[in-house]
């Protein structure tokens, strides 16, 4: 049972270059999310899915498009990369979303860094 | 409130003290909170979910309370160790969306 994968762990992108963060869980969670982490700003809830064939805005959308392949995967896309989206980004799942108290786990985190 | 808000953003307390910290959160539309540690380079782990007003929940060293009347659950950690060091994390389970934390550092 490996939980939350995503994949790369690291990477390193030119500015305007695009590319895809994979991720996948193997807990049968309906909810999956992208969470960036910034030095000082927690976790900042990027985009979501509540459950498959759907997905939501989080707090900083802007620059990303998600996709929910199915119900194990959750994609995250950078089309054109800034130095600003230079950050630590998690995927994380749930059993189900907000308000059901369900427990959150995250994957091991994909270092991006953008020159 | 607006937003989940913790306090305070960093700490520093001697191996042994007894430490605590705060996450606020709007009281209104409560339906749970998460607490979570975080430690460099980890991914974050749950330690508690609370979700009744006056919910005190422990494990080990670490303890937390909730008052969802006023907006707010308290962490302690009682007898601290270097091996606590590491980011306290709180989410409202309303939106998903997490405080900035509370970076803990224990000196032996």
């Amino acid at each position: 049972n490996a939980g939350v994968t995503q994949t790369p762990k690291f990477q390193v992108l030119k500015t305007g270059q695009s590319m895809t963060l994979q991720c996948a869980q193997d807990m049968n969670h309906n909810s999956m999310y992208w969470y960036r982490q910034d030095p000082g700003m927690g976790l900042r809830l990027i985009y979501y899915s509540a459950s498959e064939g759907t997905t939501d805005k989080g707090e900083v959308p802007n620059g990303y498009n998600v996709s929910r392949l199915n119900k194990r995967e959750f994609s995250l896309r950078l089309e054109s990369a800034a130095p600003s989206q230079t950050s630590v980004y998690f995927c994380a799942s749930s059993e189900w979303g907000s308000h059901s108290g369900n427990t959150i786990y995250f994957g091991e985190g994909s270092w991006l860094t953008v020159v | 409130i607006l937003n989940v808000e913790q306090s305070p953003q960093s700490l520093h307390v001697q191996e042994g003290d007894s430490t605590n910290f705060t996450c606020s959160f709007p009281s209104s539309n409560f339906y749970a909170l998460h607490w979570y540690r975080w430690e460099t380079a980890k991914s974050p782990e749950a330690l508690f979910v609370m979700t009744l007003n006056g919910d005190e929940k422990k494990k080990g060293r670490i303890s937390a309370t909730l008052n969802t009347k006023e907006g707010y659950s308290y962490l302690y950690i009682k007898g601290s160790q270097p091996e606590d060091s590491a980011t306290y994390l709180c989410v409202d389970n309303n939106d998903m969306r997490f405080g900035a934390g509370t970076r803990l550092t224990v000196k032996p």
